[in-house]
């Protein structure tokens, strides 16, 4: 079946430690997402991509990067410049970056501090 | 700029009766709307979409929402709750692609239902 997955699903990071989070999706869609969720703040997007080689930066993305070499893969690092990394993460993914295409999601990654 | 507000962060039902969870938008272009729900550590599932047409909008599990332009609002509801649609809810709104915003979606901040036996 296709769909998107997001390894792995708890993740602990050390005080100025990088740590990277995978996105790989089989739908052959073209724009992929990244989103912090909190408690009761919804979701936040952190970076976005609408094809490979290129991605933008969302509204929180300080503290973070992506790559974007291949279609099908997103990977997020969270880097030691993020002083408040704890959260679960998600990824997701549509068509192409028309409106109306809804995004489709991961099962997300929970990351704690250690 | 875009923006979403669902009124009631915790919205607490009886199984049978009716669940409606309010919506209310603010769009400077024709939106397109969604609804999502999200159960524990998972990620979020497409409950229904607005883009354009009948604003009596049906989706999965017995849900549909109304698309309201004079009120900006798109309140989910379902006649009957049942105990599995017991989760967290999210509206999201998305303007016209165009310009740099690619479609992007911005989120409410969510509504846990609870459903009591």
């Amino acid at each position: 079946d296709g769909g998107i997955t997001q390894s792995p699903k708890y993740l602990f990071r050390k005080e100025g430690q990088n740590v990277t989070l995978s996105c790989e999706q089989n739908l052959n869609h073209d724009a992929m997402y990244w989103y912090r969720q909190d408690p009761g703040q919804g979701l936040r997007l952190i970076y976005y991509s609408q094809i490979v080689n290129d991605f933008q930066k969302g509204d929180i993305a300080e503290g973070y990067s992506v790559s974007r070499e291949k279609k099908e893969s997103f990977p997020l690092t969270v880097t030691s410049a993020q002083k408040n990394p704890t959260a679960f993460y998600l990824c997701a993914s549509r068509p192409d970056g028309y409106s109306n295409q809804p995004q489709h999601f991961g099962d997300g990654t929970r990351l704690s501090i250690l | 700029a875009q923006s979403v507000t669902q009124l009631g962060s915790h919205v607490s039902v009886s199984e049978g009766a009716l669940v409606l969870l309010r919506c209310n938008y603010s769009s400077s272009v024709p939106p397109y709307l969604f609804w999502y729900v999200q159960y524990p550590n998972q990620g979020l599932q497409l409950l229904l979409k607005y883009t354009t047409g009948a604003t009596l909008v049906k989706g999965i599990n017995g849900f549909e929402a109304e698309f309201k332009k004079s009120e900006t609002s798109f309140h989910l509801t379902k006649p009957s709750a049942h105990m599995s649609d017991a989760a967290e809810y999210f509206c999201a709104v998305s303007g016209n692609a165009g310009g740099t915003s690619y479609g992007k979606l911005t989120f409410g901040q969510g509504t846990i239902l609870t459903v009591h036996p």
